[in-house]
């Protein structure tokens, strides 16, 4: 089945400095990529749709400058948080859908950023 | 605009008993899918059960089915046999052709041995 590879799953990092997240689609390719936010005991919060080979589309409220996404290849897509707070401190998860028809999104095992 | 609702918070049940969660959603697609995600502690989403909205037939995974009913926007989870490994938090979701998913707010099972 399809496989989404994420990596850090844990990373802490001080204030002010910068955490790139990579996401993998690793047996097929993924035109669009999501990434989601998730605070402990919550739903997941819709941050971005990384397309590959343009810009990433942001939700509303989600600031682009904070978090750069970059989607440089069918399997590949970054986050990168930039200027990390004690307030980005959370769990992000990114998806992708194996462009075959209905099929369904396929998670990462998510990365916990803990920003001191 | 989409919408998912999950009503339930917190559901319990008894181990091999059957429960029932909650999901209505609202959108003006007409090419679209629902699913049931489980989110164990390991925080994993594990993709449960899907249906196609244009489809009549309800989704079934072996003990996971859904009660699908397009006209009152209503897609629940039936879980028989609960097990003590079905504890997590499920989440319905929704998405178009468009390809954004949007996710309700989860209910926690609870599943009591």
């Amino acid at each position: 089945g399809a496989v989404v590879s994420q990596h850090p799953s844990r990373v802490i990092c001080k204030s002010g400095t910068s955490v790139k997240i990579e996401c993998r689609s690793l047996d097929f390719q993924a035109t669009t990529m999501f990434w989601y936010r998730q605070f402990p005991k919550k739903s997941l919060m819709l941050m971005a749709t990384s397309n590959e080979g343009s810009k990433a589309t942001y939700e509303q409220g989600v600031e682009k400058d904070k978090f750069l996404i970059n989607h440089a290849s069918l399997t590949l897509s970054t986050l990168t948080v930039t200027s990390a707070h004690p307030e980005d401190s959370s769990f992000y998860i990114c998806s992708a859908r194996d462009p075959g028809g209905n099929s369904p999104l396929h998670f990462g095992n998510g990365t916990r950023l803990t920003v001191t | 605009a989409q919408t998912v609702t999950q009503s339930q918070p917190e559901m319990s049940v008894q181990e091999a008993e059957t429960v029932t969660l909650s999901c209505t959603y609202d959108t003006s697609e007409s090419d679209y899918y629902l699913f049931w995600y489980k989110q164990p502690p390991s925080r994993q989403m594990i993709l449960v059960i899907r249906q196609e909205a244009y489809k009549q037939q309800n989704a079934t995974e072996n003990r996971f089915s859904v009660n699908f009913q397009k006209a009152a926007k209503s897609f629940s989870l039936k879980i028989s046999d609960s097990q003590l490994g079905d504890a997590a938090m499920y989440f319905c979701a929704g998405g178009s052709g468009t390809y954004k998913y949007i996710f309700g707010t989860g209910t926690r099972l609870k599943v009591l041995a």
